[in-house]
């Protein structure tokens, strides 16, 4: 199976802040990458699939990148909605996931 | 619009059976497979096992097989996951979600706790 590692687990920053977040697969993937955004109590909420596609309806401060190995989630400005916790997601397997808190 | 809709939180205790429900609407509820994604407290999402609504046919993560069984009603678009003899640790929170053609889970239920506790 495939491992999937997040880092940093944890970052605090501030509105406005530009925030990246790397997802590490075991092995190469192609762009089979998504990423999520949970919110406390709440359901994962999808954000981007195929590594860069941005789903409908998710603001456009969000981008996805990369493609093997190695991909990356950006937030270009967080905004105060954003503080949450954001998982990778490649077939049946997540990552441990990022949780972005208020500095 | 697309929506699962999942039961309501379940107080159970150790060695009771259990089965919570997740109903499809807004689309082809045979045209998806359904899949049930488990999250303890504090922690991060563990992917269970999915069922094809057309078919039944279903695969478990190994982590899970043998302990819950998956299983669907396509004449009332509803997937149930079910336990025949609950542990303290199952207590968590379980989400189904529908699996899109690119891969993805989208969109997921409001999930279901369960608590087991004597």
């Amino acid at each position: 199976d495939i491992q999937l590692t997040q880092s940093p687990s944890f970052l605090s920053a501030s509105v406005g802040d530009r925030v990246t977040i790397t997802c590490r697969a075991s092995q190469g993937i192609s762009s089979y990458l998504a990423w999520y955004q949970q919110k406390p109590g709440k359901a994962p909420k999808l954000l981007i699939y195929a590594a860069s596609t941005l789903q409908s309806g998710v603001p456009s401060r969000f981008s996805g990148s990369g493609s093997g190995t190695e991909f990356t989630l950006t937030i270009s400005s967080l905004q105060p909605e954003d503080f949450a916790t954001y998982y990778c997601q490649q077939l049946n397997s997540f990552g441990p996931g990022t949780k972005v808190d208020i500095k | 619009e697309v929506q699962l809709v999942q039961s309501g939180a379940e107080v159970k205790k150790p060695g009771e059976s259990l089965r919570i429900s997740c109903k499809g609407s807004g689309y082809s509820f045979t045209s998806y497979w359904i899949s049930w994604v488990r999250q303890m407290p504090g922690k991060g999402l563990e992917w269970m096992g999915r069922i094809d609504p057309s078919d039944s046919y279903t695969n478990y993560s190994p982590s899970f097989q043998g302990h819950v069984t998956i299983s669907a009603d396509k004449s009332i678009s509803t997937a149930y996951l079910q336990w025949s003899s609950l542990k303290a640790s199952d207590t968590a929170m379980y989400y189904c979600a529908r699996r899109e053609d690119s891969l993805t889970f989208d969109p997921w239920g409001q999930g279901t706790l369960v608590t087991v506790s004597s």
